[in-house]
Protein backbone atom coordinates (compact mmCIF):
# COMPACT_ATOMS: atom_id res chain seq x y z
CA UNK A 1 0.00 0.00 0.00
CA UNK A 2 1.40 3.39 -1.11
CA UNK A 3 1.77 5.73 2.26
CA UNK A 4 1.30 8.84 0.22
CA UNK A 5 -0.88 8.65 -2.28
CA UNK A 6 -2.42 11.53 -4.78
CA UNK A 7 -3.98 11.74 -8.62
CA UNK A 8 -3.90 12.31 -10.72
CA UNK A 9 -0.16 11.88 -11.53
CA UNK A 10 -0.84 14.02 -14.63
CA UNK A 11 -3.06 16.79 -15.39
CA UNK A 12 -3.00 18.69 -18.60
CA UNK A 13 -5.58 21.36 -18.99
CA UNK A 14 -6.44 24.80 -20.79
CA UNK A 15 -6.08 28.00 -19.20
CA UNK A 16 -9.16 29.20 -16.90
CA UNK A 17 -10.31 25.94 -16.12
CA UNK A 18 -10.55 24.79 -12.85
CA UNK A 19 -9.01 21.56 -11.36
CA UNK A 20 -8.59 19.77 -8.23
CA UNK A 21 -5.78 17.08 -7.01
CA UNK A 22 -6.34 14.57 -4.63
CA UNK A 23 -4.21 13.27 -1.66
CA UNK A 24 -4.61 10.60 0.97
CA UNK A 25 -2.07 9.03 3.22
CA UNK A 26 -2.92 5.75 5.44
CA UNK A 27 0.01 6.48 7.93
CA UNK A 28 -2.26 7.98 10.66
CA UNK A 29 -0.22 10.78 10.52
CA UNK A 30 -1.73 14.38 11.88
CA UNK A 31 -0.20 16.82 9.68
CA UNK A 32 -0.57 16.87 5.83
CA UNK A 33 1.31 19.24 3.42
CA UNK A 34 1.04 21.11 0.18
CA UNK A 35 4.75 22.15 -2.03
CA UNK A 36 5.08 22.79 -5.22
CA UNK A 37 7.87 22.34 -7.41
CA UNK A 38 9.26 24.48 -10.53
CA UNK A 39 10.89 23.55 -13.47
CA UNK A 40 14.55 24.64 -11.56
CA UNK A 41 13.18 21.89 -8.95
CA UNK A 42 12.76 24.94 -6.35
CA UNK A 43 10.23 23.64 -3.72
CA UNK A 44 7.83 25.78 -1.80
CA UNK A 45 5.65 25.04 0.67
CA UNK A 46 2.15 26.15 0.07
CA UNK A 47 -0.31 25.06 2.67
CA UNK A 48 -0.11 22.77 6.15
CA UNK A 49 -2.78 21.78 7.45
CA UNK A 50 -2.97 19.94 11.71
CA UNK A 51 -5.82 17.49 12.52
CA UNK A 52 -7.83 18.96 9.74
CA UNK A 53 -6.97 22.69 10.39
CA UNK A 54 -4.99 24.93 8.15
CA UNK A 55 -1.96 26.29 10.02
CA UNK A 56 0.32 27.25 7.58
CA UNK A 57 -0.65 29.37 4.43
CA UNK A 58 2.40 30.84 2.69
CA UNK A 59 2.07 33.46 -0.04
CA UNK A 60 -0.26 31.61 -2.23
CA UNK A 61 -2.99 33.21 -4.96
CA UNK A 62 -6.28 32.88 -3.10
CA UNK A 63 -7.26 30.73 -6.57
CA UNK A 64 -5.40 27.68 -4.61
CA UNK A 65 -7.83 26.40 -2.24
CA UNK A 66 -6.58 23.10 0.03
CA UNK A 67 -9.49 21.44 1.73
CA UNK A 68 -9.24 18.56 4.76
CA UNK A 69 -12.57 16.96 4.93
CA UNK A 70 -10.61 14.87 7.19
CA UNK A 71 -7.09 13.92 8.46
CA UNK A 72 -5.98 11.59 6.23
CA UNK A 73 -6.93 13.44 2.95
CA UNK A 74 -5.75 17.22 1.73
CA UNK A 75 -7.31 18.28 -1.51
CA UNK A 76 -5.98 20.92 -3.54
CA UNK A 77 -8.53 23.13 -5.86
CA UNK A 78 -7.11 25.63 -8.80
CA UNK A 79 -9.35 27.90 -9.64
CA UNK A 80 -8.86 29.96 -13.33
CA UNK A 81 -5.72 28.03 -13.71
CA UNK A 82 -2.69 30.05 -15.34
CA UNK A 83 0.34 29.42 -17.56
CA UNK A 84 2.40 29.91 -14.56
CA UNK A 85 0.91 27.26 -12.29
CA UNK A 86 2.52 24.46 -14.63
CA UNK A 87 4.85 22.51 -12.26
CA UNK A 88 4.83 19.18 -9.66
CA UNK A 89 2.33 19.49 -6.95
CA UNK A 90 3.67 17.49 -4.15
CA UNK A 91 1.56 15.74 -1.18
CA UNK A 92 2.95 15.39 1.99
CA UNK A 93 2.47 14.29 5.86
CA UNK A 94 3.89 13.76 9.34
CA UNK A 95 3.46 12.19 12.24
CA UNK A 96 2.46 15.75 14.24
CA UNK A 97 3.39 18.92 13.66
CA UNK A 98 6.09 18.43 16.41
CA UNK A 99 7.91 15.95 14.10
CA UNK A 100 7.88 17.82 11.01
CA UNK A 101 11.31 17.08 10.04
CA UNK A 102 10.31 13.40 8.82
CA UNK A 103 8.02 13.80 5.66
CA UNK A 104 6.61 11.63 3.45
CA UNK A 105 5.97 12.72 -0.09
CA UNK A 106 3.53 11.57 -2.60
CA UNK A 107 4.85 11.27 -5.84
CA UNK A 108 3.58 14.04 -7.22
CA UNK A 109 0.90 15.37 -9.95
CA UNK A 110 2.61 16.84 -13.10
CA UNK A 111 0.22 19.87 -13.97
CA UNK A 112 0.68 21.25 -17.36
CA UNK A 113 -1.46 24.34 -18.27
CA UNK A 114 -1.68 25.44 -22.07
CA UNK B 1 14.20 34.38 7.27
CA UNK B 2 15.51 30.98 6.30
CA UNK B 3 17.56 29.85 3.32
CA UNK B 4 19.47 27.21 1.89
CA UNK B 5 21.92 27.34 -1.06
CA UNK B 6 22.97 24.50 -2.78
CA UNK B 7 25.83 23.88 -5.12
CA UNK B 8 24.74 24.30 -8.91
CA UNK B 9 24.10 21.00 -10.92
CA UNK B 10 23.70 18.67 -12.51
CA UNK B 11 26.54 16.70 -11.47
CA UNK B 12 27.71 13.65 -13.55
CA UNK B 13 29.83 11.31 -11.97
CA UNK B 14 31.40 7.90 -13.24
CA UNK B 15 31.05 4.77 -10.76
CA UNK B 16 32.76 4.23 -7.97
CA UNK B 17 33.64 8.31 -7.52
CA UNK B 18 33.71 10.20 -4.52
CA UNK B 19 30.77 12.81 -3.83
CA UNK B 20 30.56 16.21 -2.45
CA UNK B 21 27.59 18.32 -3.09
CA UNK B 22 27.75 21.78 -0.87
CA UNK B 23 25.02 23.07 1.02
CA UNK B 24 24.96 26.21 3.23
CA UNK B 25 22.45 27.71 5.68
CA UNK B 26 21.03 31.03 6.72
CA UNK B 27 18.84 30.58 9.43
CA UNK B 28 17.41 32.57 12.60
CA UNK B 29 17.51 30.47 15.43
CA UNK B 30 19.48 27.23 15.79
CA UNK B 31 18.33 24.77 12.81
CA UNK B 32 17.88 21.25 12.31
CA UNK B 33 19.01 20.29 8.97
CA UNK B 34 18.49 17.54 6.39
CA UNK B 35 19.23 15.89 3.11
CA UNK B 36 16.02 14.55 1.03
CA UNK B 37 16.56 12.44 -2.37
CA UNK B 38 14.14 12.29 -4.99
CA UNK B 39 14.72 9.34 -7.21
CA UNK B 40 13.20 10.29 -10.87
CA UNK B 41 9.47 9.71 -10.76
CA UNK B 42 9.05 9.63 -6.99
CA UNK B 43 8.67 12.37 -4.31
CA UNK B 44 11.10 13.08 -1.70
CA UNK B 45 12.25 11.17 0.75
CA UNK B 46 14.55 11.97 4.23
CA UNK B 47 18.22 10.61 3.28
CA UNK B 48 19.49 11.68 6.32
CA UNK B 49 19.46 14.11 9.29
CA UNK B 50 21.35 16.28 11.90
CA UNK B 51 20.20 18.05 15.22
CA UNK B 52 22.86 20.49 16.55
CA UNK B 53 26.27 21.68 15.79
CA UNK B 54 28.79 19.25 15.04
CA UNK B 55 26.09 16.20 14.91
CA UNK B 56 27.11 13.69 11.42
CA UNK B 57 23.94 12.17 9.93
CA UNK B 58 24.62 9.10 7.95
CA UNK B 59 22.44 6.37 5.64
CA UNK B 60 22.87 4.75 2.70
CA UNK B 61 27.10 5.21 2.47
CA UNK B 62 26.48 9.21 2.86
CA UNK B 63 27.21 11.38 5.53
CA UNK B 64 26.93 15.05 6.27
CA UNK B 65 27.88 16.73 9.20
CA UNK B 66 26.85 20.10 10.90
CA UNK B 67 29.70 22.92 10.83
CA UNK B 68 28.01 25.82 12.87
CA UNK B 69 30.90 27.89 12.17
CA UNK B 70 30.62 27.80 8.40
CA UNK B 71 27.12 27.17 8.34
CA UNK B 72 27.20 24.38 5.90
CA UNK B 73 25.73 20.69 6.28
CA UNK B 74 27.98 18.99 2.68
CA UNK B 75 26.49 15.92 1.47
CA UNK B 76 29.43 13.56 0.79
CA UNK B 77 29.96 9.99 -0.13
CA UNK B 78 32.69 7.74 -0.62
CA UNK B 79 31.78 5.37 -3.83
CA UNK B 80 28.95 6.54 -5.89
CA UNK B 81 26.86 4.01 -7.79
CA UNK B 82 24.85 4.00 -10.67
CA UNK B 83 21.63 3.47 -8.17
CA UNK B 84 22.44 7.40 -6.43
CA UNK B 85 21.36 8.77 -9.35
CA UNK B 86 18.54 11.81 -8.47
CA UNK B 87 17.91 15.01 -6.93
CA UNK B 88 19.17 15.69 -4.01
CA UNK B 89 17.92 18.45 -1.77
CA UNK B 90 19.29 20.44 1.51
CA UNK B 91 16.95 21.60 3.71
CA UNK B 92 16.66 23.30 7.23
CA UNK B 93 13.91 23.67 9.88
CA UNK B 94 13.46 26.23 12.79
CA UNK B 95 11.20 27.09 15.31
CA UNK B 96 9.49 30.51 16.45
CA UNK B 97 7.92 32.15 13.20
CA UNK B 98 8.95 29.24 10.98
CA UNK B 99 7.83 26.70 12.96
CA UNK B 100 6.25 23.98 10.45
CA UNK B 101 7.95 25.23 7.79
CA UNK B 102 11.23 22.88 6.02
CA UNK B 103 12.70 25.13 3.85
CA UNK B 104 14.40 23.73 1.12
CA UNK B 105 17.29 23.90 -1.37
CA UNK B 106 16.81 24.39 -5.26
CA UNK B 107 17.76 20.43 -5.82
CA UNK B 108 21.36 19.05 -6.88
CA UNK B 109 20.79 16.68 -9.98
CA UNK B 110 23.21 13.78 -9.58
CA UNK B 111 24.12 11.38 -12.24
CA UNK B 112 25.94 8.47 -12.19
CA UNK B 113 27.62 6.70 -15.08
CA UNK B 114 28.72 2.72 -14.92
Amino acid sequence: DTAVSQTPKYLVTQMGNDKSIKCEQNLGHDTMYWYKQDSKKFLKIMFSYNNKELIINETVPNRFSPKSPDKAHLNLHINSLELGDSAVYFCASSQDIATNEKLFFGSGTQLSVL
Amino acid sequence: GNSVTQMEGPVTLSEEAFLTINCTYTATGYPSLFWYVQYPGEGLQLLLKATKADDKGSNKGFEATYRKETTSFHLEKGSVQVSDSAVYFCALITGGTSYGKLTFGQGTILTVHP
